[in-house]
């Protein structure tokens, strides 16, 4: 999966905890994503990154928080998990902006059940 | 508001027969429309993509139709094999040359190819 390690893979946790899900590419690769999929509503755009410390909201972005502090690692956090957070949440990196047409690489995803 | 509405959610096609799924799209800016291909417990993974200048791209067995006016386009997949069974992405995006540039996914078209 295009050098994109995304950790854990699976993960249950109970509602209210903390949560970080981490995403780690060796392709230096200055664009990285996060996305949610659930059934019938596709991918989402949780929250994004253009470069270390640049990050910006999605369109799903409440509930959840993003860091990048070195160009490899992107993580996700849910800062009280809800089960409406139950998903399988995607890692992608591209090496330019997708405006320009950019391919995006995805991670094999972290299926993640809050109970 | 689903800024690429795809259909149908889910399709079943004999070995052989041609698969097509649909995609609209209203915002006029857009200027790259990717297909996306995702196997079960893989990430999405990009198959083929247009631009709004040519009405038509062939890769192998999977080509792409656009019509601009109708601001529609669709993935059809020729001689369809069991092994294209998987969830079809469509996508739009904008900004082309903008740093911030990002993909407004489709909800998926489970396919399934009956052997």
């Amino acid at each position: 999966d295009a050098g994109i390690t995304q950790s854990p893979r699976h993960k249950v946790t109970e509602t209210g905890t903390p949560v970080t899900l981490r995403c780690h590419q060796t392709e230096n690769h200055r664009y990285m994503y996060w996305y949610r999929q659930d059934p019938g509503h596709g991918l989402r755009l949780i929250h994004y990154s253009y470069g270390v410390k640049d990050t910006d909201k999605g369109e799903v972005s409440d509930g959840y928080s993003v860091s990048r502090s070195k160009t490899e690692d992107f993580l996700l956090t849910l800062e009280s998990a809800t089960s409406s957070q139950t998903s399988v949440y995607f890692c992608a990196i591209s090496s330019a902006s997708l405006g320009t047409g950019e391919k995006l690489f995805f991670g094999s995803g972290t299926q993640l059940s809050v109970l | 508001q689903q800024q690429v509405k795809q259909s149908p959610q889910s399709l079943i096609v004999q070995k052989g027969g041609i698969s097509i799924i649909n995609c609209a799209y209203e915002n006029t800016a857009f200027d790259y429309f990717p297909w996306y291909q995702q196997f079960p417990g893989k990430g999405p993974a990009l198959l083929i993509a247009i631009r709004p200048d040519v009405s038509e791209k062939k890769e192998g067995r999977f080509t792409i139709s656009f019509n601009k006016s109708a601001k529609q386009f669709s993935l059809h997949i020729m001689d369809s094999q069991p092994g294209d069974s998987a969830t079809y992405f469509c996508a739009a995006s904008k900004d082309r040359g903008s740093t911030l540039g990002r993909l407004y996914f489709g909800r998926g078209t489970q396919l399934t190819v009956w052997p």
